[in-house]
Formats: structure tokens, C-alpha cells, sequence
């Protein structure tokens, strides 16, 4: 079926752990998007993708790495773990407008 | 700096109530969206208003958007149990770096009670 899967669902990880996060979708959409979901503050932009090979910063960018070698995939790394990441992670699609936005069912991260 | 003010944060009432979210900001969007998320989900669009003035009504939800494209409000009448829910607002820009990108407002946990 056609959609957006993110994996793992829930990750358990320790602080200083490279972990990273997938991102699949299967409408060939342009953009992609990873947030962050944390009480009281909403979605917050991590990183985006318009294209494949083309990424760039979001509103907290800083402990994440992100790729996209191909249009249907958007991993996001964390390469050094710390706790203030645990959070809810949701990756979105978007056709070539941008919107409207088109979410997976999210992974929680927690780090010990 | 948080764009998108959204309030209430929280909100809990009885079957049958009505009751308005608002979304206001001091920045003019290109068009602000409303989305719902119910717990282990990702948020689901509900509806897009493009226009300032504009008002967009799905069943017993009503969505407007202001004059100046700077706020928006959600008014459910009549909630129902099946309203429970967080609701999220989000705004996007018009053009150059900003485009595609949303700005999400801290969103409102809802809960009806039968």
C-alpha cells in the first residue's frame, strides 16, 4: 500500500549511541520533512529535503545528520546520542508545493 | 521564538459543548493549516485555508482564517467524544527559503466527555 512508514516505532538507545532513524514513502513526493515532538512545544523542524541529493537546516538542526541519496528514503542520524533528544520523531512528505504535509505514525526515541 | 501561539494548550469538556482554538501570530502566512493527532499517530491534515477571511466548514467543525493572514480559529459545536484529540495549527510562508516548510503552533489537547 502506498504511505509513509517510519522505522523503528520505539528505540531504547544509550547516551554517546549512533542511531538512526528511517524514513520511507511511496508517492515519489519531492519533499520530505523530520520533526520533533515534545510536550509544550509542538512540531519542531529538524531537517527538510525539496529533492533528492538536496537537504537543508530546520529550526533545531544541531545532534542530527540527515541523506537522501534517493527520492523515496530520508534517514535521520543521530551520530552521538544525548538525553534532551528523547523525544517523538515524525517524518512527512509533501507533492511539489510543499504541502500539504503527509505524516508517518512517528518513532519514540528515548536515550538513558 | 515560537511563531505560532496556539491556545488553549488544554481544554476538557462535556458532550454536547461547543467550544474555539485559536492559532495567532505577529508574522502573515500564505496559508495556515489545521491538523488532528490521536495518540501514536502522526497528525492528519483537516483542512487548508488559503484566503484572509476565508471560512471552511467540515460537518461540526468551522475553520477561518483572519483578514490579515496572521491568526485562525477552530470552532467545533456540539463536540463528541470521538472530538478527543491533540489539534495542531501550522502556517506556511510564501516563497524563497521558506517555502514548503510549516511552522506548528504548540497545539491543544482536547478531551470530550460523555
Amino acid at each position: 500500500d502506498a504511505g509513509i512508514t517510519q522505522s523503528p516505532r520505539y528505540k531504547i538507545t544509550e547516551t554517546g549511541r549512533q542511531v538512526t532513524l528511517m524514513c520511507h514513502q511511496t508517492w515519489s513526493h519531492s519533499y520530505m520533512f523530520w520533526y520533533r515532538q515534545d510536550l509544550g512545544h509542538g512540531l519542531r523542524l529538524i531537517y527538510y529535503s525539496a529533492a533528492a541529493d538536496i537537504t537543508d537546516k530546520g529550526e533545531v538542526p544541531d545532534g542530527y545528520v540527515v541523506s537522501r541519496s534517493k527520492t523515496e528514503n530520508f534517514p535521520l542520524t543521530l551520530e552521538s546520542a544525548t538525553r534532551s533528544q528523547t523525544s517523538v520523531y515524525f517524518c512527512a512528505s509533501a507533492s511539489d508545493t510543499g504541502q500539504p504535509q503527509h505524516f508517518g505514525d512517528g518513532t519514540r526515541l528515548s536515550i538513558l | 521564538t515560537q511563531l505560532l501561539e496556539q491556545s488553549p494548550q488544554f481544554l476538557s469538556i462535556q458532550e454536547g459543548e461547543n467550544l474555539t482554538v485559536y492559532c495567532n501570530s505577529s508574522s502573515v502566512f500564505s496559508s495556515l493549516q489545521w491538523y488532528r493527532q490521536e495518540p501514536g499517530e502522526g497528525p492528519v491534515l483537516l483542512v487548508t485555508v488559503v484566503t484572509g477571511g476565508e471560512v471552511k466548514k467540515l460537518k461540526r467543525l468551522t475553520f477561518q482564517f483572519g483578514d490579515a493572514r496572521k491568526d485562525s480559529s477552530l470552532h467545533i459545536t456540539a463536540a463528541q467524544p470521538g472530538d478527543t484529540g491533540l489539534y495542531l495549527c501550522a502556517g506556511a510562508r510564501a516563497g524563497g527559503t521558506s517555502y514548503g516548510k510549516l511552522t506548528f503552533g504548540q497545539g491543544t489537547i482536547l478531551t470530550v466527555h460523555p
